[in-house]
């Protein structure tokens, strides 16, 4: 398998631009994480989905920020209108369930809002 | 308070030392703790993850958990310069899937 795909890798975009990232999980997964990571608040988690329904969006920081699982194989993070402080590396992962022991991370698309 | 707390560093130690790398955790219902590398521009990687009271070892690695003080490590025996890189430390509570992550600690091995 080839991992957790996320795409772009980066992105830059000018305030105010919608942005759309997107994630494969590693087939099979049940379940996919959206993170953040910056140097000031570390790895945050945004959003997970269990069999393509989300279940705790409470780190979703405002409602510029969407995600959608439409299928098992594919998601979305969207950030409409995007902001400077926006920037950042936003990682997808994807675990097994049941029993799964840890989350296998993508290799992340750095944003950057200009 | 944070949820899970580390050390930030940078921590460095000598090519063949002894790394400790310590984490605290707030909620008594965490049930499963994790330790994640990350090389400086990668995404992380699973190194361990302990569930019970004690030592876990594996290879140069042992992660050591004890509930009563909320309290995780990770020692990394025979440091190498290729260990060099930031340690996060994350915890599941007990049925939840989500991981909470710490801050993580910058380690660097000096040749």
């Amino acid at each position: 398998d080839a991992g957790v795909i996320q795409s772009p890798r980066h992105e830059v975009t000018e305030m105010g631009q919608e942005v759309t990232l997107r994630c494969k999980p590693i087939s099979g997964h049940d379940y996919l994480f959206w993170y953040r990571q910056t140097m000031m608040r570390g790895l945050e988690l945004l959003i997970y989905f269990n069999n393509n329904v989300p279940i705790d969006d409470s780190g979703m920081p405002e409602d510029r920020f969407s995600a959608k699982m439409p299928n098992a194989s594919f998601s979305t993070l969207k950030i409409q209108p995007s902001e400077p402080r926006d920037s950042a590396v936003y990682f997808c992962a994807s675990s097994l369930n049941p029993g799964a022991t840890e989350a296998f991370f993508g290799q992340g698309t750095r944003l950057t809002v200009v | 308070q944070k949820e899970v707390e580390q050390n930030s560093g940078p921590l460095s130690v000598p090519e063949g030392a002894i790394a400790s790398l310590n984490c605290t955790y707030s909620d008594r219902g965490s049930q499963s703790f994790f330790w994640y590398r990350q090389y400086s521009g990668k995404s992380p990687e699973l190194i361990m993850f302990i569930y019970s009271n004690g030592d876990k070892e594996d290879g140069r690695f042992t992660a050591q958990l004890n509930k009563a003080s909320q309290y995780v490590s990770l020692l990394i025996r025979d440091s190498q310069p290729s260990d060099s890189a930031t340690y996060l430390c994350a915890v599941k509570k007990g049925s939840a899937r989500q991981l909470t992550f710490g801050s993580g600690t910058q380690l660097t091995v000096l040749p």
